[in-house]
């Protein structure tokens, strides 16, 4: 298996525009995180999903934030609007419940 | 809140030293799990520790946890320049028997230098 595969790596967008970030889980994990991460505020649980269903969204910052897994192996976080202080380095990962979570490499989103 | 909180923020050390990384966290756990990070990349898992557990090791890494003092430490022995990188902690709570979250406290920057 090729790993948790985000895209895009890198997201320069300017304020105001709807973001799109995508994940691909590993095929059989049936649990999958989004994190936001910062220097400031470091990593944030967003949500995440069992079977494909929201548990806990209570890391969604806004409204402006949304988060869907349509199916077992795709997930996508949207952010419309954008604003500058969504600036962030966005991490998925998935695992087979309570296991070790597995990592992508990350979207860097950089909001003018 | 679960959080975790390592201790100490940055670690310093030369090659060959050992380096110990403390995590306290709150509420009641199913396990505790300590990942890496090096700059850019992202988190990779080192080692999951269960809650009726009390030590686990896994090559130079070692994993304590006490769960009355809701706190764990990660020990690397024989330190490398190539241990670099920040060191987190995660929680994680169970979910009626599915997976609970993975709450990740703000982690140790480690430097080894050769």
């Amino acid at each position: 298996d090729a790993g948790v595969i985000q895209s895009p790596r890198h997201e320069v967008t300017e304020m105001g525009q709807e973001v799109t970030l995508r994940c691909k889980p590993i095929s059989g994990h049936n649990s999958l995180f989004w994190y936001r991460q910062t220097m400031m505020r470091g990593l944030e649980l967003l949500i995440y999903f069992n079977n494909n269903v929201p548990i806990d969204d209570s890391g969604m910052p806004e409204d402006r934030f949304s988060a869907k897994m349509p199916n077992a192996s795709f997930s996508t976080l949207k952010i419309q609007p954008s604003e500058p202080r969504d600036s962030a380095v966005y991490f998925c990962a998935s695992s087979v419940a309570n296991s070790e979570a597995f990592f992508g490499q990350g979207t860097r989103l950089t909001v003018v | 809140s679960q959080q975790g909180e390592e201790d100490p923020q940055a670690l310093s050390i030369q090659e060959g030293e050992n380096a110990t990384m403390n995590c306290s966290y709150k509420t009641s756990i199913n396990n505790l799990q300590w990942y890496r990070q090096n700059s850019g990349r992202g988190l990779v898992h080192l080692i999951l520790i269960r809650s009726n557990e009390r030590e686990k090791h896994s090559g130079r890494l070692r994993v304590t946890l006490d769960t009355s003092k809701k706190s764990s430490s990660l020990l690397i022995t024989a330190s490398r320049a190539a241990d670099t990188a920040s060191y987190f902690c995660a929680t994680n709570m169970n979910y009626g028997g599915s997976q609970g979250n993975l709450i990740f406290g703000k982690g140790t920057k480690l430097s080894v230098k050769p």
